[in-house]
């Protein structure tokens, strides 16, 4: 199986920051990486898909990058409704598999 | 507007049986491959399997924690997903989604969840 591992595993954070949250595959898995905010009792939402495309109706703040083994979510200017948890997600494998997420709170 | 509606969450006792339901509105289940993802309390999300489309034949794949006891299955004349459980663990216990999969890439559409808990 490909593990992804997620640093850091929780942060705090203002309104107004720049937010990096990277993640990283166990082995080599292109660009099949997809990233997901979840709030506290609600559904995760697909923010970015295959390392860098923004999912529509997601606002422009975000974005990822990325390839290989190594990837990055940047929240540019982080609002109210953006704290919860991160997960990155790996489609390269037979297996997929999700980060163990990192949390965003409020400093 | 795409909706997924899950349902046939309860308490079981370990080793019992469970069916999950997922309605999906707003689109033609058929076309899409669909997965089940789960979340135990308090801990991140994991895979569980996935029902391709039609055109791949409803082929699944499953998770290796649940191989052999889960089985996808759906009926498309009723735009349903089911998930099937049987001989649950204690390691079961989870919020089930339901997902819609674009393209066999990423997870676009997520169902409210149903929580199973298997306990004694």
């Amino acid at each position: 199986d490909i593990q992804m591992t997620q640093s850091p595993s929780s942060l705090s954070a203002s309104v107004g920051d720049r937010v990096t949250i990277t993640c990283r595959a166990s082995q080599t898995i292109t660009n099949y990486v997809n990233w997901y905010h979840q709030r506290p009792g609600k559904a995760p939402k697909l923010l970015i898909y295959t390392a860098s495309n923004l999912q529509s109706g997601v606002p422009s703040r975000f974005s990822g990058s990325g390839s290989g083994t190594d990837f990055t979510l940047t929240i540019s200017g982080l609002q109210p409704e953006d704290f919860g948890t991160y997960y990155c997600q790996q489609f390269y494998g037979m297996e997929l598999t999700f980060g163990p997420g990192t949390k965003v709170d409020l400093k | 507007e795409v909706q997924l509606v899950e349902s046939g969450g309860a308490l079981v006792q370990p080793g019992g049986s469970l069916r999950l339901s997922c309605v999906a509105s707003g689109f033609t289940l058929s076309v899409h491959y669909m997965d089940w993802v789960r979340q135990a309390p308090g801990k991140g999300l994991e895979w569980v399997g996935r029902s391709r489309n039609k055109p791949n034949g409803y082929t699944t794949d499953y998770a290796a924690s649940v191989k052999g006891r889960f089985t996808i299955f759906r009926d498309d004349s009723k735009n349903s997903l089911y998930l099937q459980m049987n001989s649950l663990k204690t390691e079961d216990t989870a919020v089930y989604y339901c997902t819609r999969v674009h393209h066999g890439d990423y997870f676009d559409y997520w169902g409210q969840g149903t929580l199973v808990t298997v306990s004694s």
